[in-house]
């Protein structure tokens, strides 16, 4: 079974440009998970999704990022325009439902974004 | 707000050593407590997960406890190999399927 995929990898941008990072969760999983790791700290969820609809997004900068999944599947995560302080790894997660004691959440190898 | 801390934050031990990583959380109010491992430059692997109402887990040589009340887990590595080394990080999820992350314990194995 396939695990969850992102793309990127690494990406290397100078400040006020836009970034997109995608996002391909685990086939079955409804709930998707966009996390921010600084280095040497743990992942913060950024947003996170049920099916296409985006039930937390509390701790998702709105002035400058926007995340999408439009059908329910994929997902993409941009940041426009990009500052200094974004350089970090962004990682997806998916499970295979949001609430509820038995979910696991599986982790993407992330894209590391570093913003000269 | 609830708050995980992880000790030690680094740990160097000898190849064959048993050890123990420790992870503590504010809230006890749980779901469930995951510990991942992540290599450098990598996403996070997850080791084990342990449900509020499970006291532990077991998967080969890792066995990970769960005290909610006292809202404490360790994660015991047995008969460590160079291979274990990596940044263990210990995360707990309550209500709303947010996870909260500890800053993680860095581990390095010496053949």
């Amino acid at each position: 079974e396939a695990g969850v995929v992102q793309s990127p990898r690494y990406k290397i941008i100078e400040k006020k440009q836009p970034v997109a990072f995608w996002c391909n969760p685990i086939s079955g999983h409804n709930t998707l998970y966009w996390y921010l790791q600084n280095l040497g700290q743990g992942p913060e969820l950024l947003i996170r999704y049920e099916n296409e609809e985006a039930v937390d997004d509390s701790q998702l900068p709105k002035d400058r990022f926007s995340a999408e999944r439009l059908k329910g599947v994929d997902s993409t995560l941009k940041i426009q325009p990009a500052e200094l302080g974004d350089s970090a790894v962004y990682l997806c997660a998916s499970s295979p439902r949001g609430e509820g004691s038995y979910n696991e959440q599986f982790f993407g190898p992330g894209t590391r974004l570093t913003v000269l | 707000k609830q708050e995980v801390t992880q000790i030690p934050a680094a740990l160097s031990v000898p190849e064959g050593e048993n050890l123990v990583l420790n992870c503590s959380f504010t809230d006890s109010a749980i779901y469930n407590l995951q510990w991942f491992r992540q290599d450098p430059g990598k996403g996070l692997t997850s080791l084990l997960l342990i449900q509020s109402s499970q006291r532990e887990q077991t998967s080969g040589r890792l066995n990970a406890s769960l005290d909610k009340s006292s809202g404490r887990s360790t994660l015991y590595i047995a008969a460590s190999q160079p291979g274990d080394s990596a940044t263990y990080l210990c995360a707990v999820r309550a209500s709303g399927s947010r996870l909260t992350f500890g800053e993680g314990t860095q581990l390095t194995v010496n053949p």
